[in-house]
């Protein structure tokens, strides 16, 4: 069974910036996983933050971005903010279904 | 306004049965897919299942496989989720979430979520 990767947690300094990544326990993310990114913070329901690798979700603004580095999707936040701290998770497309990351617990200090 | 309100959660033991809903409104519920996201309490998210505009394409995550059944009923914008054989390790807040576009894992809306607890 495939398990998609996160680091667990990630540090940033405000105005700092960070790269999250999205593994495969075997094999390579590429753009035919369609990865995306989802933003949590306790108690709410996920937001969307990036979809197909790279398309910004409505509303998000532009120090989010996605991308693949390597073999793994990406992504970055530049500028980071204190209200950036939060839960982030990936997610890719395995041909019949999805499958979350275990997500990252991004802290902003 | 786009709106996802779930119901059906509760407190139900092992071998048990629950039926889920999502009530959508603002929008033409008949045109988009729908999923069913879950989250263990203190963990992360687990994508469940999903169906088409039209119910042509369902799909289930092997953890629900056999035990879970999605359906829709675009006449009274709902979606449903029958879950049987029920285990502890199905406890979770049960999210419905849209499927703004189909594969691009835009799921742009989601509801507030209803908690199902399975224990003897």
């Amino acid at each position: 069974q495939t398990v998609v990767t996160q680091e667990p947690s990630f540090s940033v300094s405000p105005g700092g910036t960070v790269t999250l990544t999205c593994g495969l326990s075997s094999g390579s993310v590429s753009t035919s996983y369609y990865p995306s990114w989802y933003q949590q913070t306790p108690g709410q329901a996920p937001r969307t933050l990036i979809y197909s690798t790279n398309t910004r979700s409505s509303g998000v603004p532009d120090r989010f971005s996605g991308s693949i580095l390597g073999n793994k999707a990406a992504l970055t936040i530049t500028g980071a903010q204190a209200d950036d701290e939060s839960d982030y998770y990936c997610v890719l497309y395995m041909g019949s279904g999805w499958v979350f990351g275990g997500g990252t617990k991004l802290t902003v200090l | 306004e786009v709106q996802l309100v779930e119901s059906g959660g509760g407190l139900v033991k092992p071998g048990g049965s629950l039926r889920l809903s999502c009530a959508a409104s603002g929008f033409t519920f008949s045109s988009y897919s729908m999923n069913w996201v879950r989250q263990a309490p203190g963990k992360g998210l687990e994508w469940v299942s999903s169906i088409s505009s039209s119910s042509s394409y369902i799909y289930y995550a092997d953890s629900v496989k056999g035990r879970f059944t999605i359906s829709r009923d675009n006449a009274k914008n709902s979606l449903y989720l029958q879950m049987n054989s029920l285990r502890a390790e199905d406890t979770a807040v049960y999210y419905c979430a849209r499927d703004n576009i189909v594969g691009a894992g835009d799921f742009d809306y989601w509801g507030q979520g209803t908690l199902v607890t399975v224990s003897s």
